[in-house]
């Protein structure tokens, strides 16, 4: 089991640019969620799915953000354009139902310059 | 109002010793899940112990343990003979509802503990 795989591990970009994140989650999982952590604001729920669709997007900040889940194997998070404030380690986590666990990836560090 | 509160930002033991983090939730379900995971400066979130809020017994995984006091609403988590390579960021957190796996996790701000020797 390789567990949830992020990429890139580190993303460097300008303002104004197209960010993409991308997850993989454990095979079999049903549940995949993202989490943005930042020191002033912790762990924030962004957006989770449940076989691929879309169930709570409430914490994407803003239209800029968008996430989707085209299979059960793959998901992104795209940041178009990309500001300053956006920076900050963004984590995948997929769990099953059934399991009470969630396991993270190892985050996306992003900084917009 | 904040559902998971850790009112420790920092916290300091020696090795060997036992330390608890301290962790208070709020939540109207009956049914919901406390979890604590450690985060070390390399970032991972690894998973360290869950407890169910019908769990009769404080759950424990090896050198870990969680003070659960429902009444309380309190999940403080109890690490046994610290070790050098537990200094890091831990967060308490908690899922809502029936499902287990359907809901998300709400963290709590964190404590970082520094473990010497």
């Amino acid at each position: 089991d390789a567990g949830v795989i992020q990429s890139p591990r580190h993303e460097v970009t300008e303002m104004g640019q197209e960010v993409t994140l991308r997850c993989k989650p454990i095979s079999g999982h049903d549940y995949l969620f993202w989490y943005r952590q930042t020191m002033m604001r912790g762990l924030e729920l962004l957006i989770y799915f449940n076989n691929n669709v879309p169930i709570d997007d409430s914490g994407m900040p803003e239209d800029r953000f968008s996430a989707k889940m085209p299979n059960a194997s793959f998901s992104t998070l795209k940041i178009q354009p990309s500001e300053p404030r956006d920076s900050a380690v963004y984590f995948c986590a997929s769990s099953l139902e059934g399991y009470y666990g969630y396991t993270f990836g190892s985050g996306t560090r992003l900084t917009v310059v | 109002a904040q559902k998971i509160t850790q009112t420790q930002p920092g916290m300091f033991v020696q090795e060997k010793e036992a330390v608890t983090l301290d962790c208070t939730y709020d939540t109207s379900d009956p049914s919901y899940g406390l979890f604590w995971y450690k985060q070390p400066s390399s970032g991972e979130m690894i998973f360290l112990i869950y407890q169910g809020s019908y769990d009769q017994q404080n759950a424990t995984e090896g050198r870990y343990s969680l003070n659960f006091q429902k009444a309380r609403k309190s999940a403080n988590l109890v690490i046994s003979a610290s070790q050098l390579g537990d200094s890091a960021m831990y967060f308490c957190a908690m899922r809502e509802g029936t499902r287990q796996a359907g809901t998300a996790l709400i963290f709590g701000k964190g404590t970082t503990l520094s473990v010497s020797s």
